[in-house]
């Protein structure tokens, strides 16, 4: 079965701190993916990763960075966290491109800065 | 940009009724097309997918591909109040996934 690990469900820090988001997926596919969901917003692609060591910009990358050093493995950082990335936070992967290939996501991880 | 529109509803149907969900997109050479079920505080799960013009059936579930007019659609029928969700349309261009902000379905018992 398709497994993919946030393991951080909920977090609150404050303004300024380094934030760590893990994601770990048992699939070893190669795609990987950061998604912030928010009310009326929809689904809004951070980053992504086709390979390890390999990363892309998705469509709101400011004020985030990645990191993946292992394929199973694709960490979400925020530098210096704001509250206006209060959000729920999901990692999704996917095998290599066929043309069926779904997303699975994780359980999500419920961010809230103060 | 890539454009996944949905009507945000929400929709309300009666227990046993077929629901209607529709979703348009705006680039023709999206490949495949998805649908997803989220219930409030969870993550996406996948219902179905489809890549071809016509109708795909799943069980209680079809979905509907016409290219030409760039929208795709799911069916649910005999309704039941567990399909009360939130439910995304995605299209994969280019190995990319771009998702609808989603439509809110509930099922009147």
């Amino acid at each position: 079965d398709v497994k993919v690990t946030q393991s951080s469900r909920y977090l609150v820090k404050r303004t300024g701190e380094k934030v760590f988001l893990e994601c770990v997926q048992d699939m070893d596919h190669e795609n990987m993916f950061w998604y912030r969901q928010d009310p009326g917003l929809g689904l809004r692609l951070i980053y992504f990763s086709y390979d390890v060591k390999m990363k892309e910009k998705g469509d709101i990358p400011e004020g985030y960075s990645v990191s993946r050093e292992k394929k199973e493995r694709f960490s979400l950082i925020l530098e210096s966290a704001s509250t206006n990335q209060t959000s729920m936070y999901l990692c999704a992967s996917r095998s290599r491109v066929l043309i069926g290939n779904t997303i699975y996501f994780g359980e999500g991880s419920w961010l809230t800065v103060v | 940009q890539k454009e996944v529109e949905q009507n945000s509803g929400p929709l309300s149907v009666p227990e046993g009724a077929i629901a209607s969900l529709n979703c348009t997109y705006s680039d023709r050479g999206s490949q495949s097309f998805f649908w997803y079920r989220q219930y409030s505080g969870k993550s996406p799960e996948l219902i179905m997918f489809i890549y071809s013009n016509g109708d795909k059936e799943d069980g209680r579930f079809t979905a509907q591909l016409n290219k030409a007019s760039q929208y795709v659609s799911l069916l649910i029928r005999d309704s039941q109040p567990s399909d009360s969700a939130t439910y995304l349309c995605a299209v994969n261009f280019r190995n990319q996934f771009y998702f609808g902000t989603g439509t809110s379905l509930t099922v009147i018992p």
